[in-house]
Parts: C-alpha cells; sequence; structure tokens
C-alpha cells in the first residue's frame, strides 16, 4: 500500500497570510490526525478527523482548522500566519478512530512564515 | 491532560552497547504506548508500541517495558548500531496520543 501522502512539502508564506495542507491517509484508513513538531515543543497534538468529522482538537487557537472529505483525504488550514506558526506540520492516519491504535505518519509540509 | 516525560534528551553509546529511554506518563487512563524512530529529515516511524494489558514486548533487538503502577515505560535497545542514531519520541495516549520531546541518540562507531 501507498504510505500517507503530504502535499505541499515545502512552503513559504508572509505573516498575516493563509494557508492550506493537504494529507492523503493510507488506502482504507479513516482517521486522520495533525501534529505540529517543533524543536522547543516537540509534537503537539492539533485535531483528529474521523469519517468527516472531527473527534478531538488539541489545545490550538482558533486560527487552525481542519476538515476531511468522503474519501478520507484531509486539509489543514491555519489563517492569519504569525512567525510562531513555522514549524513541521504531519498527519498521521489511522485504520480506526481513537488514540489505541497504530498511527503512521505524512513526510510532513515545512512551513516558514516570515 | 496527559503529561508526557522523556529522559535522556541526548544519549550516546558506544557501537555494540545497549541504549535505554525512559518515559513516565500522569494519566492512568492512558493506554497505548508507541515509540517512534525520526531520522533526520524523515518522518516518524513507529518501531515498536505496547498496551496497557502487556508489561514486555521485545521485537529483535528492540524491547519495551511498561510498568502501570509507576507509570513509566523504557525503550531498550540492544547491540546498537550506526544505523540506530536517530530521535525517538514515546507517547501514551487514551483519547489522544501526547508525546515526549525525543531522545537524541548518537551511536559512535
Amino acid at each position: 500500500k501507498a504510505g500517507v501522502t503530504q502535499t505541499p512539502r515545502y512552503l513559504i508564506k508572509t505573516r498575516g497570510q493563509q494557508v492550506t495542507l493537504s494529507c492523503s491517509p493510507i488506502s482504507g484508513h479513516r482517521s486522520v490526525s495533525w501534529y505540529q513538531q517543533t524543536p522547543g515543543q516537540g509534537l503537539q497534538f492539533l485535531f483528529e478527523y474521523f469519517s468527516e468529522t472531527q473527534r478531538n482538537k488539541g489545545n490550538f487557537p482558533g486560527r487552525f482548522s481542519g476538515r476531511q472529505f468522503s474519501n478520507s483525504r484531509s486539509e489543514m488550514n491555519v489563517s492569519t500566519l504569525e512567525l510562531g506558526d513555522s514549524a513541521l506540520y504531519l498527519c498521521a492516519s489511522s485504520s480506526l478512530a481513537g488514540a489505541s491504535y497504530e498511527q503512521y505518519f505524512g513526510p510532513g509540509t515545512r512551513l516558514t512564515v516570515t | 491532560g496527559e503529561n508526557v516525560e522523556q529522559h535522556p534528551s541526548t544519549l550516546s553509546v558506544q557501537e555494540g552497547d545497549s541504549a535505554v529511554i525512559k518515559c513516565t506518563y500522569s494519566d492512568s487512563a492512558s493506554n497505548y504506548f508507541p515509540w517512534y524512530k525520526q531520522e533526520l529529515g524523515k518522518r516518524p516511524q513507529l518501531i515498536i508500541d505496547i498496551r496497557s494489558n502487556v508489561g514486555e514486548k521485545k521485537d529483535q533487538r528492540i524491547a519495551v517495558t511498561l510498568n502501570k503502577t509507576a507509570k513509566h515505560f523504557s525503550l531498550h535497545i540492544t547491540e546498537t548500531q550506526p544505523e540506530d542514531s536517530a530521535v525517538y519520541f514515546c507517547a501514551a495516549s487514551g483519547n489522544q496520543f501526547y508525546f515526549g520531546t525525543g531522545t537524541s541518540l548518537t551511536v559512535i562507531p
């Protein structure tokens, strides 16, 4: 099976702009989770989607949002970008919902905000 | 919420020696504990996991132990090789995943 894919792999944006990141899970996986990875904070959970519904949300401001489509592909949107949003954004897919099942990560999108 | 602490943050070992990375968690409801390996510039890869009804699990040179009473779990790598050099993350999950801050392991040839 093909692994989790993310597009684009790299992005450079300026403060105040918005950005949309995309994640395609492993075929047959219906759960997609998003994480922000920074050197100082490690991996921080953003949200999880399952069957087009947000199941869980981490402690991030409302500028971070997401959605999932009927084919399980997911998008994450960040509005009004701040310098501190510069990070590697990883998505992970799982065959089932919840946090007791194996997650497989995509390669990430490196976002740089200038 | 859950709080996962991971130690040490950096670890250097000689090739062939063993490496141990330890994590503690705070939420007794956490029931799944995966370990991920992330090589430089690459995605985190699941290398081993353990559930709360098991005390130990082994896969070739890698083993994980879990002490539910003390709320800690550890990753053990034996006969380390240079290709084991990477950042290792532990995680604890009940309702969502909480990750440790990572251990940078360097295996010196």
